[in-house]
């Protein structure tokens, strides 16, 4: 069985600092991994994507995450924050199921950033 | 423009009330998906098809109701039976190979 866990409900920095958002996965198959960004009353949009090809994945706005096994880790960082950097994220975790892909999403993390 | 259309974007339902939440995407995608999405909570699964005139149960399927008659087109109802159906609703779509889910805009439904 596959579940997501992201540490911290919300994080908070300021603006230009680094931005880690933290993603725990459990999953019995090497697993495909995501992270979503979600702005205020709209749907989510993919950030980036793991398929077991490089474990530093580089994805939109700066943002990218690294697939570390032995930790069952999948954190995502920015250098530097900027401020429409502000949102939701989620991390996700999906295996094969059948022949299909049905994704598992964490709670979601707030980022909120200060002047 | 390619893409996933939800509507309404606000919709209010009556006690009783059965209501139906829209949901057409033009991107030629197989695989439709709709999550409830509550404060805290994360997205959870209420129902998937990966076919035409086929879908499966998720996580929270109690009270909701779906058809897929065609690829382009995931109607959600929530039934009466769902006794707390205040939530925000994402539909989304992908296809299998890639695994990536597109995701529209989602609906906000409210008890009166």
């Amino acid at each position: 069985a596959q579940s997501v866990t992201q540490l911290g409900s919300h994080v908070s920095v300021s603006e230009g600092a680094l931005v880690l958002l933290r993603c725990n996965y459990s999953s019995s198959v090497p697993p495909y991994l995501f992270w979503y960004v979600q702005y205020p009353n709209q749907g989510l949009q993919l950030l980036l994507k793991y398929t077991s090809a490089a474990t530093l994945v580089k994805g939109i706005n700066g943002f990218e995450a690294e697939f570390k096994k032995s930790e069952t880790s999948f954190h995502l960082t920015k250098p530097s924050a900027h401020m429409s950097d502000a949102a939701e994220y989620f991390c996700a975790v999906s295996e094969p199921a059948g022949g299909s892909y049905i994704p598992t999403f964490g709670r979601g993390t707030s980022l909120i950033v200060h002047p | 423009d390619g893409g996933i259309t939800q509507s309404p974007k606000y919709l209010f339902r009556k006690e009783g009330q059965n209501v139906t939440l829209s949901c057409e995407q033009n991107l030629n995608h197989d695989a439709m998906y709709w999550y409830r999405q509550d404060p805290g909570q994360g997205l959870r699964l209420i129902y998937y098809s990966h076919i035409v005139n086929d879908f499966q149960k998720g996580d929270i399927a109690e009270g909701y109701s779906v058809s897929r008659e065609k690829k382009e087109s995931f109607p959600l109802t929530v039934t009466s039976a769902q006794k707390n159906p205040t939530a925000f609703y994402l539909c989304a779509s992908g296809t299998l190979a890639k695994n990536i889910q597109y995701f529209g805009a989602g609906t906000r439904l409210s008890v009166l």
